[in-house]
């Protein structure tokens, strides 16, 4: 099993260009979510979904997107890059356990620099 | 809201023993915890749920206090590995399976 695959690795924009964070996993999760990190921030959730074709805001949303048409994938759309959407990204999956949540499995991560 | 981690920052010496503290003022379902080591992603550590029940590493202990709304992670004989940044993630009943994390307390452990 890959796990959770986040891509591109590293990536630089300018500000007002656009991108898409790719993010796939191989586990039959139901639950995705999407993660920013900012140094000494903690993680932040911006969008999460809980199955194919339902998606939900987290508590940094703006300026961005995401859509779920399958169970493996959950790109996050970047519209309008600005600098303050510099930070590094990660994509997590997990399935509820027998009592709750259960362990979420992370990504490897991208870093993003709006320059 | 965002549960708060203390302290923000432990430098130990290999041997030590550290615990890590994570408070929060909403009544919660369960406390995750994860480390994470720079320039990686964070590593499930364990889970304390409402009620008792623990999942998790064998070698990591921690508590969870529903009275206060309070976790600790005891961390003993600490070893180089052990270095990083450690998050709890909070979980309120009826969040939908959504985790809010700490900012992180920065474990430094050396030789």
């Amino acid at each position: 099993n890959a796990g959770v695959t986040q891509t591109p690795k590293f990536r630089i924009l300018k500000i007002g260009q656009s991108m898409t964070l790719q993010c796939a996993q191989d586990m039959n999760h139901n639950y995705m979510y999407w993660y920013r990190q900012d140094p000494g921030m903690g993680l932040k959730l911006i969008y999460y979904s809980v199955g194919a074709g339902i998606t939900d805001k987290g508590e940094v949303p703006n300026g961005y997107n995401v859509s779920r048409s399958t169970t493996e994938d959950f790109p996050l759309r970047l519209e309008l890059a600005a600098p303050s959407q510099t930070s590094v990204y990660f994509c997590a999956s997990t399935d509820p356990g027998t009592g709750g949540m259960d362990e979420q499995f992370f990504g490897p991560g991208t870093r993003l620099t709006v320059l | 809201q965002q549960p708060v981690q203390s302290p923000q920052a432990v430098i130990l010496r290999e041997g030590e023993d550290a615990v890590i503290n994570c408070s929060s003022s909403k009544a919660l379902y369960s406390v995750h915890w994860y480390r994470q080591k720079h320039g990686e992603a964070p590593v499930f550590l364990m889970i304390l749920l409402k009620g008792g029940e623990q999942k998790g590493h064998d070698k990591i202990s921690a508590s969870f206090n529903e009275k206060k709304q309070q976790s600790s992670l005891y961390l003993t004989a600490s070893q180089l590995s052990y270095s990083g940044t450690y998050f709890c993630g909070t979980e309120v009943r009826g969040s939908n399976y959504k985790l809010t994390f700490g900012k992180g307390t920065l474990l430094t452990v050396n030789p």
